[in-house]
């Protein structure tokens, strides 16, 4: 079975653009959760979606964004972009049905100059 | 609220040797708890999990963890440490309907 993938897997951008950064889950996965990694602040959960509704989200502005598509593939936007906002945003999925293990993809690397 | 507290920010440790990295959690209801493993650069990768049963949980690459619910623990183990496995460590808790919370991680070391 395949894994979790992300794409792209390193992006450049500069302060005040927008980017989309996009979570293919496993199959079979319909929770789709992402997180935001940082060496300052560690792993700090973003959003989770479930069946294309948003079911739990984290302390970000509103400038996090994200959809989950009919198929459970997801997608996250951040909008006027922030140095800060450099950091390694990861994608995690899980069945729901189960315990709840989470499987994470590679990551996306973000880098705004 | 749950939360998750790794009291070790960096071990370093010979090859070899044995290895218990600390993970204490505080959660309302009886946990699921996760280690994962993060090479530079890469996600996470599940090392073991418990939410039910036996306490003392195998895993991947040689580890095992045990649930102490007296102690509210979840910590680490590993008989003998090889080079490959240096990186990061982190310990979570989490529920089927929760969002998971991780704690800040432990950075391994491993001495030749």
């Amino acid at each position: 079975k395949a894994g979790v993938t992300q794409t792209p897997r390193y992006l450049i951008k500069t302060r005040g653009q927008q980017v989309t950064l996009s979570c293919s889950p496993i199959s079979g996965h319909r929770s789709v959760s992402w997180y935001q990694q940082t060496p300052g602040q560690g792993l700090q959960f973003l959003f989770e979606y479930f069946s294309e509704t948003q079911r739990n989200k984290g302390n970000f502005p509103g400038r996090f964004s994200g959809r989950q598509f009919s198929n459970s593939r997801s997608e996250m936007n951040v909008s006027t972009l922030e140095l800060g906002d450099s950091a390694l945003y990861l994608c995690a999925t899980k069945t729901v049905a189960g315990e709840g293990t989470q499987y994470f993809g590679p990551g996306t690397r973000l880098l705004v100059l | 609220a749950q939360s998750v507290t790794q009291p070790d920010i960096h071990i370093t440790v010979s090859e070899g040797a044995s290895l218990e990295l600390r993970c204490n959690y505080s959660y309302g209801a009886t946990p699921y708890l996760f280690w994962y493993v993060q090479s530079p650069g890469q996600g996470l990768q599940l090392l073991l999990k418990y939410f039910s049963g036996d306490t003392l949980v195998q895993g991947i690459k040689g580890f095992e963890a045990e649930f102490k619910r007296s102690q509210s623990s979840f910590n680490l183990r590993k008989p003998s440490v090889h080079w490959s496995d240096a990186a990061e460590y982190f310990c979570a808790v989490g529920a089927r309907d929760n969002d998971m919370r991780f704690g800040a991680g432990t950075r391994l070391t491993v001495k030749p």
